[in-house]
């Protein structure tokens, strides 16, 4: 079945650190794979895409992105984590005009 | 610019009560899409509208319906609500196909919090 994984449930990093939050995701062919931040309460803001092409994206925030074909995955990085960058981060696959098939979710906390 | 609205922002209900939930697609944007998503729980797709036919069904229940208008909005009919239906209900669309959009891009609303007693 088709399906996206974030093997990480929650991060906690320090203010000014990298982070990296993982996902993959099984499907034969290259999906559409996004990633989307939700603050608590709040709805999904889009960061970043990946369609085709350059498989390094940047994104807003300061965040970017690479896709990997051979490992199947889309992880998300940031060079330094700002105290403000605390919340949920979904990762979501589209396969060609059917729905989005989130990932269950990478709770990040960032400490002082 | 204008982004996906989603009307009540906030809505308490009782058990075995219905709601309407409704969404207002960015203009020029033909599908519509219903997410739900539980507390602590990832977005699920419920269905999705392109051109005022269902395109897609996921996990919605019996008890809801839903529909696109002529002009692009959607409603997401709720009966006999159970207090599982309590959940951030997030509306999203996508492109027109026929302008050259990028119809796999989907745009959320800010979603409607619905809480049943």
């Amino acid at each position: 079945a088709q399906s996206v994984t974030q093997p990480d449930i929650h991060i906690t990093v320090s203010e000014g650190a990298s982070l990296e939050l993982r996902c993959n995701y099984s499907y034969g062919a290259t999906p559409y794979l996004f990633w989307y931040v939700q603050s608590p309460g709040q709805g999904l803001q889009l960061l970043l895409k990946y369609f085709s092409g350059d498989t390094l994206v940047q994104g807003i925030k300061g965040f970017e992105a690479e896709f990997k074909r051979s490992q199947s995955s889309f992880n998300l990085r940031k060079p330094s984590v700002h105290w403000s960058d605390a919340a949920e981060y979904f990762c979501a696959y589209h396969n060609y005009g059917q729905n989005f098939v989130f990932g269950p979710g990478t709770r990040l906390s960032v400490l002082p | 610019a204008a982004g996906v609205i989603q009307s009540p922002r906030h809505l308490i209900k009782e058990k075995r009560e219905t709601a309407t939930l409704k969404c207002y697609p960015i203009p020029r944007h033909d599908t519509v899409y219903w997410y739900q998503q539980g507390p602590g729980q990832d977005p699920q797709f419920l269905i999705s509208f392109y051109e005022k036919m269902q395109s897609d069904k996921g996990s919605i229940p019996d008890r809801f319906s839903a529909q696109q208008f002529s002009d692009y909005h959607s409603e997401l009919n709720m009966s006999s609500l159970e207090l599982g239906d309590s959940a951030l209900y997030f509306c999203a669309s996508s492109p027109s196909r026929l302008a050259g959009g990028s119809y796999n891009e989907q745009f959320f609303g800010p979603g409607t919090r619905l809480t049943v007693l």
